[in-house]
This record gives C-alpha cells, structure tokens and sequence, in this order.
C-alpha cells in the first residue's frame, strides 16, 4: 500500500535553532497536511498544502508541496522548548478517496533549553 | 470548546469483552474518521462516514469491528471479542466536505488497553 517515509526519525536540538524535517513518497497526493501530536493526545493540525510548489507559513512553521507531489518539508524556525513533539505528515489523493489520510511515522523533537 | 470529544479518554477491557467508543465531531463538519495509532506509528485510517453514510472501510477494519453515525452526528466504533492486539490508541476526525481537500482535525483519542 502508500507508504509516507519521514526523516529523520529523531531529532535533538538546541532552542533557538532552526529545523527541517521532510517526507516523501512513491505516489502522487494532491493534499498534504502536516500534525503535531503530544504524548496522550490527538494530532493537531500545523499546515495544510493544496497545490504542487505551494509554500505556506504559520508563525514560525513554514511547509513546502513538493513540485512532484511527492513530497513535503516543514521547517520550525527559532525553535523553543515548548516545540517539542512528534511531527507527523499526511497525504491525501483527492479523488474517491478524498476522506483517507495516510500517515507517515513521525519525527520526534526533542529542544534543550 | 467546539472541538471534537472523544469518551472514555481510556478503557482497559479483559480479552474477549466487547468496547463500544463515542466520538462527537466538530458540529459543522460532516465528515467522520476513524483511525488506529499504535505506539511509534502514525494513525491508520480504519473507516469515514459522510453523514451517516459509511464510504470506506479498511481492510484493517475485521468483522469484529463495527462503526455507526445514526443521524450523520456522534459515531461509535465497537470492537466485538477484543484481543491483545486490539490494543492502541483508537483516533477520531472530523472535517468540512469540501472539494478534493478535507482538513481533518484530532479528538484527543481513547486509549483501549486489552489484558
């Protein structure tokens, strides 16, 4: 089945320090959405992209559409303490199976203070 | 808060018993996710509703399990003769419907512990 491989699996980081992460594929998605989720709780939504080439920010979150579709970047600038998660990445093919999100496997952050 | 709600937040159940879980999505949105997270993966989609109307199941998703939206509002996912494996954190989503791109947003899950 698709598969979202994400890199790096972990990372450990000073605050204040920038960070990229990124996920790819085998296969095409029209949408790509990215999540934090925090030990116990649901994902929460970061950023979404809908168009191949699309850069989109939220504060200090900034994510990339792959101009292939398949792939995505995040980038969290100036990182803090309370950044500290795990990323997730999700696809989504827009056709009859609009409503399913795959999921890669996540990036772990760890920020020393 | 408008988001969506998800009970219990934990249930530890003896193999064999059968869970019943309720999600209660955002109340404007009339799309309806389950997903499986289990630990070090990302979620799995298990099934949507659009409304009540169940669109997709996944393989993942075996005959002991069933799910419900009666009246296109609160679902349930049932797990029937629950095994160890059954064990993970059970996810619920909602969303808009809207054209080819659907921003899915997280209740804060229920953990189910099979012994």
């Amino acid at each position: 089945g698709q598969q979202l491989n994400q890199s790096p699996q972990s990372m450990f980081i000073q605050e204040g320090e920038d960070v990229s992460m990124n996920c790819t594929s085998s296969s095409i998605f029209n949408t790509w959405l990215w999540y934090k989720q925090d030990p116990g709780e649901g994902p929460v939504l970061l950023i979404a992209l809908y168009k191949a080439g699309e850069l989109t920010s939220n504060g200090r979150l900034t994510a990339q559409f792959g101009i292939t579709r398949k792939d995505s970047f995040l980038n969290i600038s100036a990182s803090i303490p309370s950044d500290v998660g795990i990323y997730f990445c999700a696809g989504q093919q827009g056709n009859t199976n609009a409503g399913k999100s795959t999921f890669g496997d996540g990036t772990t952050l760890t920020v020393k203070p | 808060d408008t988001g969506v709600s998800q009970n219990p937040r934990h249930k530890i159940t003896k193999r064999g018993q059968n869970v019943t879980f309720r999600c209660d999505p955002i109340s404007e949105h009339n799309r309806l996710y389950w997903y499986r997270q289990t630990l070090g993966q990302g979620p799995e989609f298990l099934t949507y509703f659009q409304n009540e109307a169940q669109l997709e199941k996944s393989r993942l998703l075996s005959d002991r399990f069933s799910a419900e939206r009666p009246k296109g509002s609160f679902s349930t996912l049932e797990i029937q003769r629950t095994e160890q494996g059954d064990s993970a954190m059970y996810l619920c989503a909602s969303s808009k419907d809207r054209l080819l791109s659907y921003e899915q947003y997280f209740g804060p899950g229920t953990r189910l512990t099979v012994t």
